[in-house]
């Protein structure tokens, strides 16, 4: 199973601010998962929203401040500009190989 | 756009089965991918399976290969989702989501429609 590690686990940042969210996929004999890199918003009593796809692609209706970068092993998913409504566990997902495999989760908080 | 509706919560003995059902409307069922993902108490986003009515043949993640049934039943556009042998670990709230189709490639696990979750509690 490809092994999906996010950094950090948890973050605060203050309104306005930039908040950025790192992930790294891994296995024994290949990391590489091309752009097959999904990110998701999940909040308490809520199912978890798809924002991004393809590592970069912006689901549409998702704000423009948040955005997705990276490929191959290395991915971040950035929100330009924090507001109140993005605190939230953020996930990302690798859907190169079977099984889907997701991040451990980072949590987001305000500062 | 698919909307998903699950069926409401469950209290399940150790040892036990559970059955959680999820309703598609709003798209051509046959051709709706749709994965079993779960979120337990202090962990991440597990992904436990997936089938597509058109194609047939439901694809487990291989832990629960063993335990885990993935049906559907056209008549009423339903998706099933049934573990057995139930234990505390699998405590969690499930969720139905549909996998992404685009046109010119075809199917990928990534999920774009989610139900609301259904809330399995395994205790004695």
């Amino acid at each position: 199973d490809i092994v999906m590690t996010q950094s950090p686990d948890s973050l605060a940042v203050s309104l306005g601010e930039r908040a950025t969210i790192n992930c790294k996929s891994g296995q024994i004999y290949t990391s590489n998962i091309e752009n097959y890199l999904a990110w998701y918003q999940h909040k308490p009593g809520q199912p978890p929203k798809l924002l991004i796809s393809w590592a970069s692609s912006r689901e549409s209706g998702v704000p423009d401040r948040f955005s997705g970068n990276g490929s191959a092993t290395d991915f971040t998913l950035t929100i330009s500009s924090l507001q109140a409504e993005d605190v939230a566990v953020y996930y990302c997902q690798q859907y190169y190989s079977s099984p889907d495999t997701f991040g451990q989760g980072t949590k987001l908080e305000i500062k | 756009q698919v909307h998903l509706v699950q069926s409401g919560a469950e209290v399940k003995n150790p040892g036990s089965s559970v059955k959680v059902s999820c309703k598609a409307s709003g798209g051509t069922f046959s051709r709706i991918a749709i994965s079993w993902v779960r979120k337990a108490p202090g962990q991440g986003l597990e992904w436990l399976g997936a089938i597509i009515p058109v194609i047939g043949t439901p694809n487990y993640a291989q832990r629960f290969q063993d335990r885990l049934k993935i049906t559907t039943d056209k008549s009423t556009s339903t998706y099933y989702m049934e573990l057995s042998s139930l234990t505390s670990e699998d405590t969690a709230v499930y969720y139905c989501a549909k996998g992404a189709y685009l046109e010119r490639s075809g199917y990928y696990n990534y999920f774009d429609s989610w139900g609301q979750g259904t809330l399995v509690t395994v205790s004695s």
